[in-house]
C-alpha cells in the first residue's frame, strides 16, 4: 500500500506570494491533518479534514487555509507569504476509527520544504 | 492546554548500549500516544502507538510504556545501532472531543546519536 505523498517536495517563494501544497493520503484514509515544523516552534498543528469538512483548526492566522476533495486528497494554501512561513509542512493521514478507543494512528508524508525569501 | 516534554534533548551513546528516552505530558486525559522517528530533512516514521487503555507496546528492539496517571511514557531501545541515529518524537492525542480531531501535540524531540 502506498504511503502518504506530498507535492512538491521543495518550494522557493518570495514574500507576498501565495503557495498551494498538496497531500494524497493512504488509500482508504479519510482524515488528513497538516502540521508546520520549524526549528524554533517544533511541530504545530494547522488543521484537520475529514470527508471534505474541516473539523479542527490550530492557532494560525487566516492566511493559512485548506480543503479536502471527495477522493480525500487535501491541499493547503498560504497567502501573502511572510519570511516566518519558511518551514517543513507535513501532512498526515489516518483511518479515523472514532474517539471511543480506536487506534487512530497517524502516518506522515515526507513533507514539503517551503523557503520564503 | 496539553504540554509535552522530552528528556534528554540530546543523547550520544556507543553502539550496543541499551537506552531510554523519556516523555512527559501535563494532561492525562489522552486517547493515545505515538512515538515517531525523524531523519534529518525527512518526514516522520511512526514507531509505536499506545492506546490509552494499554500499558506498553513492543516492536523488535523497541518497547514503549505508558503511565497515564503520572503523565509519562518511555521508549526503550535495546542494543542500539548507528542506524538508530535520528530525532525521536513523542506525541499525544488529547481526549477533548471535537477539539482534538487529528491534533497531535508533540514534544521537542530527543536527538539520538549512536556511534560505532
Amino acid at each position: 500500500k502506498a504511503g502518504v505523498t506530498q507535492t512538491p517536495r521543495y518550494l522557493i517563494k518570495t514574500r507576498g506570494q501565495q503557495v498551494t501544497l498538496s497531500c494524497s493520503p493512504i488509500s482508504g484514509h479519510r482524515s488528513v491533518s497538516w502540521y508546520q515544523q520549524t526549528p524554533g516552534q517544533g511541530l504545530q498543528f494547522l488543521f484537520e479534514y475529514f470527508s471534505e469538512t474541516q473539523r479542527n483548526k490550530g492557532n494560525f492566522p487566516g492566511r493559512f487555509s485548506g480543503r479536502q476533495f471527495s477522493n480525500s486528497r487535501s491541499e493547503m494554501n498560504v497567502s501573502t507569504l511572510e519570511l516566518g512561513d519558511s518551514a517543513l509542512y507535513l501532512c498526515a493521514s489516518s483511518l479515523f476509527q472514532g474517539l471511543a478507543g480506536g487506534r487512530n494512528e497517524q502516518y506522515f508524508g515526507p513533507g514539503t520544504r517551503l523557503t520564503v525569501t | 492546554k496539553q504540554e509535552v516534554t522530552q528528556i534528554p534533548a540530546a543523547l550520544s551513546v556507543p553502539e550496543g548500549e541499551n537506552l531510554v528516552l523519556n516523555c512527559s505530558f501535563t494532561d492525562s486525559a489522552i486517547y493515545n500516544l505515538q512515538w515517531f522517528r525523524q531523519d534529518p530533512g525527512k518526514g516522520l516514521t511512526s514507531l509505536l502507538l499506545i492506546q490509552s487503555s494499554q500499558r506498553e507496546q513492543t516492536s523488535g528492539r523497541l518497547n514503549a510504556s505508558l503511565d497515564k496517571s503520572s503523565g509519562r511514557s518511555t521508549l526503550y531501545i535495546a542494543a542500539s545501532q548507528p542506524g538508530d541515529s535520528a530525532t525521536y518524537l513523542c506525541a499525544v492525542w488529547r481526549n477533548a472531543g471535537g477539539t482534538s480531531y487529528g491534533k497531535l501535540t508533540f514534544g521537542q524531540g530527543t536527538i539520538l546519536t549512536v556511534h560505532p
